[in-house]
């Protein structure tokens, strides 16, 4: 089945360190998006890649990083600089066209204390 | 300031009612109203698109309208059963050449069905 998998599911961190969080897709889509949520906020748009090496800022950019080395791969590290990094992360995909929908994956739960 | 606007923030009903979730936005231009369903802990899943020129869309029990003049659209769950408890979150995309990253998002309406 065509989706789109993230993990780890959960992950646990020491302040200071820098974690990376894995997201693979397997729909042939050229773009693809990294967001963060909060409880009781919107979901924020942390970086997104339209094709392979090439890759903009979203809104929250500052403390992330990310790659894209491959049209199936889109991995994001969140680097010590973040100074809030407990959140829900959520990877997704979508095709060009400009109603096409977003397919998330199921998210990776990132608690750092 | 581009912002979607959703009411309730939660709502309970009993299985097997109806209910209507509501979604009021200001971005402008405006391409496209989305309607995701987010199970707790896991990604969103599409429901529907709506374009500028569409005012009904349906998805199953689901049905989403749009009034693009007032900027308002609704999602309409009818004969609700327990795995519609969801949050359900409104997307609407602002710039018609600027592609999915250019989209606003709702806090979503926290739904509750209960037996």
């Amino acid at each position: 089945d065509g989706g789109i998998t993230q993990s780890p599911k959960y992950l646990f961190r020491k302040e200071g360190q820098n974690v990376t969080l894995s997201c693979e897709q397997n729909l042939n889509h050229d773009a693809m998006y990294w967001y963060r949520q909060d409880p009781g906020q919107g979901l924020r748009l942390i970086y997104y890649s339209q094709i392979v090496n090439d890759f903009q800022k979203g809104d929250i950019a500052e403390g992330y990083s990310v790659s894209r080395e491959k049209k199936e791969s889109f991995p994001l590290t969140v680097t010590s600089a973040q100074k809030n990094p407990t959140a829900f992360y959520l990877c997704a995909s979508s095709g060009t066209g400009i109603v096409s929908p977003l397919h998330f994956g199921n998210g990776t739960r990132l608690t750092v204390t | 300031k581009n912002q979607v606007e959703q009411s309730p923030q939660s709502l309970i009903i009993l299985e097997g009612k109806n209910c209507t979730l509501q979604c009021n936005y200001t971005v402008s231009p405006f391409s496209n109203l989305r309607w995701y369903k987010q199970d707790t802990g896991r990604g969103p899943v599409s429901l529907t698109i709506m374009t500028f020129s569409e005012n009904t869309k349906s998805n199953g029990r689901y049905t989403a309208t749009l009034d693009a003049d007032t900027k308002q659209s609704s999602l309409h769950i009818t004969a609700s059963q327990l795995s519609d408890s969801a949050s359900y979150i409104c997307v609407v995309s602002g710039d018609p050449g600027a592609g999915s990253y250019q989209l606003t998002f709702g806090k979503g309406t926290k739904l509750s069905v209960i037996p």
